[in-house]
């Protein structure tokens, strides 16, 4: 049963447009998410979050917007560049502390 | 050190045999986590330990899988009897708030 879901395995996108990532969760108790970039043969590295208490987070082209009722999040990357094709995995937290991630979704963005 | 550090960064071991896993994390942080990714898979969670609390051991695929965190620092995952399924990238990642730092990984095959 998955508690965090990227419904989409692959995006592609072209250079200077906007890259759209979805991630939605069933847990009612995460209030804080976040999303991080892996490159082959790398650890994730961690790129932006969201406190269930916003709905939105900017930090410089990437952007996540929240959508609690929805139990929706996004992460937006405008103007995408050829250097951020890699894996975005989107993750959630509660009290407990235990962070669960989606399955990833691998962004390619074309010269 | 400066990051989570993993060894060893590649292992090779024969069906059947045991294989200990290491982790040193991030200096002061008192959560770490055991992640794996098979191939073309996301980010499956094995196991969590916070302070001194009793480990989340719920992500454990079975009983062949065990890890011990010494002193609230060094941690090691130990798999028994490794099968080829257990052939993946075994990730380790500390925190000691609510972002997560990752290691490299450990990539094991299991032949």
């Amino acid at each position: 049963d998955q508690q965090v879901k990227q419904n989409s395995p692959s995006l592609s996108v072209q250079e200077g447009r906007i890259s759209i990532l979805n991630c939605d969760y069933t847990n009612s108790m995460f209030d804080y998410f976040l999303w991080y970039k892996k490159y082959p043969a790398e650890g994730p590295t961690f790129l932006i979050s969201i406190s269930s208490i916003k709905d939105k987070n900017e930090d410089g082209r990437f952007t996540v917007f929240l959508n609690k009722s929805a139990k929706h999040l996004s992460l937006h990357i405008v103007p995408s560049q050829p250097g951020d094709s890699a894996v975005y995995f989107c993750a959630a937290t509660g009290s407990q502390g235990n962070l669960i991630f989606g399955k990833g979704t691998k962004l390619s963005v074309k010269p | 050190g400066a990051g989570v550090s993993q060894s060893p960064s590649n292992k090779v071991t024969e069906k059947g045999k045991d294989v200990e896993l290491r982790c040193d994390p991030i200096s002061g942080h008192t959560a770490l986590y055991w992640y794996r990714q098979s191939l073309g898979q996301g980010l499956e969670f094995l196991i969590y330990f916070q302070g001194n609390s009793a480990p989340d051991k719920s992500g454990l695929p079975s009983d062949r899988f065990s890890a011990e965190r010494t002193g609230g620092s060094v941690s090691t995952l130990t798999i028994q009897r490794t099968q080829q399924e257990d052939s993946a990238v075994y990730l380790c990642a500390s925190s000691s708030g609510r972002q997560v730092a990752f290691g490299s990984g450990t990539r094991l095959t299991v032949v």
